[in-house]
């Protein structure tokens, strides 16, 4: 079956720790592939995506993620995290449908 | 600019009742539609999916159903609500190929009490 994983259900980092979040998926053939965010109290915003191209893919708030195709996975990386940065962190993998990972979630102490 | 909107915000519904959440989408045209429950350290579950008006795709067999009576309106009901039925739903919509980005709308928190 189709599926996405997210392997870290919760992560605590301190301000300005490096941060990666390992996502993997299970489908074959092309997919696109996705990063959402959700800041406490507010709704899912789109981090970054990948459709085609340079797998090294940049989004906002300087998050970036690499896809590595032979290895299924579409890990989210930032150098430097700021306590703004506390949230939780959804995977996403579209191939005919939307599916999204069970969620990291992301405290950033101060 | 596209605009989702989804009501109610929040609603307390006791068990046996019925549940009907509505999404309306502005400025597109035959938007892909999702609906999405997003329970608790489980992120998030793909309840239905339209393509078009009165074409649904369930993924989840459950007590729930979804219904497209116009273009931008998307349309989650149960006819007897379950405790488990609790949860954040989320209507969602993209244009084009599904494979698309998604944008969510604001969601709506169910209690079944």
């Amino acid at each position: 079956a189709q599926s996405v994983s997210q392997h870290n259900h919760h992560v605590i980092l301190s301000e300005a720790a490096s941060l990666e979040l390992g996502c993997n998926y299970s489908y074959g053939g092309t997919v696109n592939l996705f990063w959402y965010v959700q800041y406490p109290g507010q709704h899912l915003q789109l981090l970054l995506k990948y459709f085609s191209g340079d797998p090294l893919v940049k989004g906002i708030k300087g998050f970036e993620a690499e896809f590595i195709k032979s290895k299924f996975s579409f890990n989210l990386r930032k150098p430097s995290v700021q306590w703004s940065d506390t949230a939780e962190y959804f995977c996403a993998v579209n191939n005919n449908d939307m599916r999204f990972g069970a969620g990291t979630r992301l405290t950033v102490k101060p | 600019s596209q605009t989702i909107h989804q009501w109610p915000a929040t609603l307390v519904q006791p068990v046996g009742s019925p549940l009907s959440l509505e999404c309306t989408v502005e400025g597109t045209s035959n938007p892909n539609l999702y609906w999405y429950r997003q329970a608790a350290g489980r992120g998030l579950q793909l309840l239905f999916y339209s393509v078009g008006i009165g074409q649904i795709s369930s993924e989840v067999p459950q007590n729930l159903s979804a219904s497209r009576p116009q273009d931008r309106q998307f349309i989650l009901s149960s006819k007897k609500l379950l405790l488990s039925d609790s949860g954040f739903y989320l209507c969602a919509w993209s244009v084009g190929q599904v494979g698309n980005t998604i944008y969510f709308g604001e969601g709506s928190w169910l209690t079944v009490v």
